[in-house]
């Protein structure tokens, strides 16, 4: 059974950052695309991030493009997502999802809140 | 930037009815490029269908995918009970790839 489960989601001051994680874990991880998506009442879904199987190629919205870094370990079959300069816009829930164009698979999200 | 268009937002039907859904694009896209999710709440999106007809593993047939150009269609033959969620269509040909508003299935 595919497993991706999210940590790392908090409150924080804008400006500030946050890491997220994501182990996963019933597939071969470093054989697949991964992604951030995020999601709010208000934009809905919003596409955020992808990484490369081997880490060699990244592609940002440009809402994130520049704050957002997206990066992975498949030594330890882990997705991270380094985020800076967080704005009250970047509220959201925050999942992983395995692919690269559409997602097979989900995890459950992890909530971040930008506010002082 | 593909911009998708999903009607209607809302649609009340019953136990047993079919349900049709639409997502409309901005311009004209390949169907290889168009996926649909179920998300109910609470949950996380799942994937139904991917390549516009692809139905992805465990959906039942019950659920269909059409459409090329700029019209996409997601069938559900009889809804079920479990059928009563929120459903988005997906562009994912190109970059950034771009998600529908969502069109909600009610029960009537």
């Amino acid at each position: 059974e595919v497993q991706l489960v999210e940590s790392g989601g908090g409150l924080v001051q804008p400006g500030g950052s946050l890491r997220l994680s994501c182990v996963a874990s019933g597939f071969t991880f470093s054989t697949y695309w991964m992604s951030w998506v995020r999601q709010t009442p208000g934009k809905g879904l919003e596409w955020v991030a992808n990484i490369k199987e081997d880490g060699s190629e990244k592609y940002y919205a440009e809402s994130v493009k520049g704050r957002f870094t997206i990066s992975r370990d498949n030594a330890k079959d882990a997705l991270y997502l380094q985020m800076n300069s967080l704005r009250a816009e970047d509220t959201a829930v925050f999942y992983c999802a395995r692919g690269g164009s559409w997602y097979f698979d989900w995890g459950q999200g992890t909530l971040v809140t930008v506010s002082s | 930037e593909i911009v998708l268009t999903q009607s209607p937002g809302t649609l009340s039907l019953s136990p047993g009815e079919r349900a049709t859904l639409s997502c409309r694009a901005s311009q004209s896209v390949s169907s290889s490029f168009l996926a649909w999710y179920q998300q109910k709440p609470g949950q996380a999106p799942r994937l139904l269908i991917y390549g516009a007809s692809s139905r992805a593993s465990g959906i039942p047939d019950r659920v269909s995918g059409s459409g090329s150009g700029t019209d996409f269609t997601l069938t559900i033959s009889r809804l079920e009970p479990e059928d009563f969620a929120v459903y988005y269509c997906q562009f994912y040909g190109g970059i950034p790839k771009t998600f529908g508003q969502g069109t909600k299935v009610e029960i009537k």
